[in-house]
């Protein structure tokens, strides 16, 4: 497998619900990153957590980030539709200059 | 608020037709890259940009590929031969920082199908 895998692929919840996607990765990081992508546009950089932390808050995102296990999560509390896109991880590894992006989670939220 | 900007938002082309795509970075970022995503696919790193050079490729970044900031506001992508298998969406992005410390923020991206 490749650094950078989500899971689950594809996640289907109601509003309200919580959301969580999780993302591996087998090299050391200096970074973990979290993207947005709804279809057809561009990435929207959510969070970027370093390596020497935890935890992270933004609104209603939450990141965990596990080095000992090479995982992190995000969770996207109380969903909306408009949370509906592709979510994807990324890591920033080095003295590298690229990410490295994961495979993705496809959300849907439904009303 | 500030943004990357791409044109042209999509092209159509001839296999072995050369292809330009540009960029308008944010105007205090110091790095730039370049992205592509095949339809369906994950996004892969094609090539990083700093101080007037490249400071970093990927293997998808051949001799087919070229980059060039050539007035201080524009950074562009060419294809010189298109095959195929190029067809793909290209994200050019900047940041101020490396991006292995830093946040990248993303163009709409350049949809190219080659023919």
């Amino acid at each position: 497998s490749q650094q950078g895998e989500e899971d689950p692929q594809a996640l289907s919840i109601q509003e309200g619900e919580n959301a969580t996607m999780n993302c591996s990765y087998k090299t050391s990081i200096n970074n973990l990153q979290w993207y947005r992508q709804n279809s057809g546009r561009g990435l929207v950089h959510l969070i970027l957590i370093r390596s020497n932390e935890r935890e992270k808050h933004s609104g209603r995102l939450r990141v965990t980030l596990d080095t000992s296990k090479k995982s992190s999560s995000l969770l996207i509390t109380a969903s909306r539709a408009a949370d509906t896109a592709s979510y994807f991880c990324a890591t920033g590894r080095g003295t590298a200059s690229k990410l490295t992006f994961g495979t993705g989670t496809r959300l849907q939220v439904t009303l | 608020e500030p943004e990357v900007t791409q044109t042209p938002s999509h092209q159509v082309t001839q296999m072995g037709q050369e292809v330009i795509l540009r960029c308008v970075p944010i105007s205090n970022h110091l790095y730039f890259y370049w992205y592509r995503q095949i339809l369906g696919q994950k996004v892969e790193f094609l090539v990083s940009f700093y101080n007037n050079e490249i400071s970093e490729k990927s293997e998808i970044f051949d001799d087919q590929f070229s980059v060039e900031r050539p007035d201080g506001s524009n950074f562009t992508l060419k294809i010189r031969s298109t095959k195929l298998e190029d067809s793909a969406m290209y994200f050019c992005a900047s940041s101020v920082v490396i991006s292995n410390t830093g946040e990248l923020f993303f163009g709409e991206g350049s949809r190219l199908t080659v023919l």
